[in-house]
């Protein structure tokens, strides 16, 4: 079975900081992940994925995620953070043991303080 | 990318009565799917809306309560029948195309 975990229900941090906004996984084969961010009352939208190439994958909005396979995680960052970052962000992953259905992470709010 | 939309954005519906809410995509995708999120938390898949043929759904969902339609590739219609109080929460339509799968705004339903 495939899993998600996002083990930080918040971040806070102050605007121009770097943000990291934690992700681990486990699948039973090669994974497909995602990270997708939710504005109050929006739909989810899509910031950057990784299938398969470069372990460094560069998304919408200045956001970047590392794949690293060894310690099962996909973190999100950004160099410096905005106050328009505050938001619920989500990690997802794919996998094809499982009808390549996604499954999410509880999701993480991020909150940066001007 | 997809755009998704659906109608309608909010409710509030008594107890015992039905909603149906449609989502269109302005593109064809090649799978739909609808989850349903209590505010602030994660995302629950319902079903998988298959063209012109039954449903798909997870475990702890059911046809009688949630009948899904799926007439063409871009359309999709859930709906949540003999409403409770327990059964508000958001409602999300997603498309899927190659390795993206996109969201719509999602349907607020209050039930009362």
């Amino acid at each position: 079975a495939q899993s998600v975990a996002q083990p930080e229900d918040q971040v806070n941090v102050a605007e121009g900081n770097p943000l990291t906004v934690k992700c681990t996984y486990s699948v039973s084969g090669n994974p497909y992940l995602f990270w997708y961010v939710q504005y109050p009352n929006r739909g989810l939208q899509f910031l950057l994925k990784y299938i398969t190439g470069d372990n460094l994958v560069k998304g919408s909005y200045g956001f970047e995620a590392e794949f690293n396979k060894s310690q099962t995680s996909f973190h999100l960052k950004k160099p410096s953070a905005l106050v328009s970052d505050s938001a619920l962000y989500f990690c997802a992953v794919r996998d094809v043991s499982n009808d390549y259905k996604l499954s999410f992470g509880a999701g993480t709010t991020v909150t940066v303080r001007a | 990318s997809a755009v998704i939309s659906q109608k309608p954005s909010r409710d509030i519906c008594q107890r015992g009565t039905s909603l149906t809410i449609q989502c269109q995509v302005d593109s064809q995708v090649t799978m739909m799917f609808w989850y349903r999120q209590q505010p602030g938390q994660s995302l629950t898949l319902i079903a998988t809306a298959n063209q012109g043929s039954e449903a798909t759904y997870e475990s702890g969902f059911v046809i009688d309560k949630f009948p899904i339609s799926r007439p063409n590739l871009t359309f999709s219609t859930l709906t949540v029948s003999n409403m409770s109080p327990e059964d508000s929460s958001i409602y999300l339509c997603s498309g899927r195309s190659g390795y993206e799968q996109y969201f719509g705004p999602g349907t607020r339903l209050t039930v009362t």
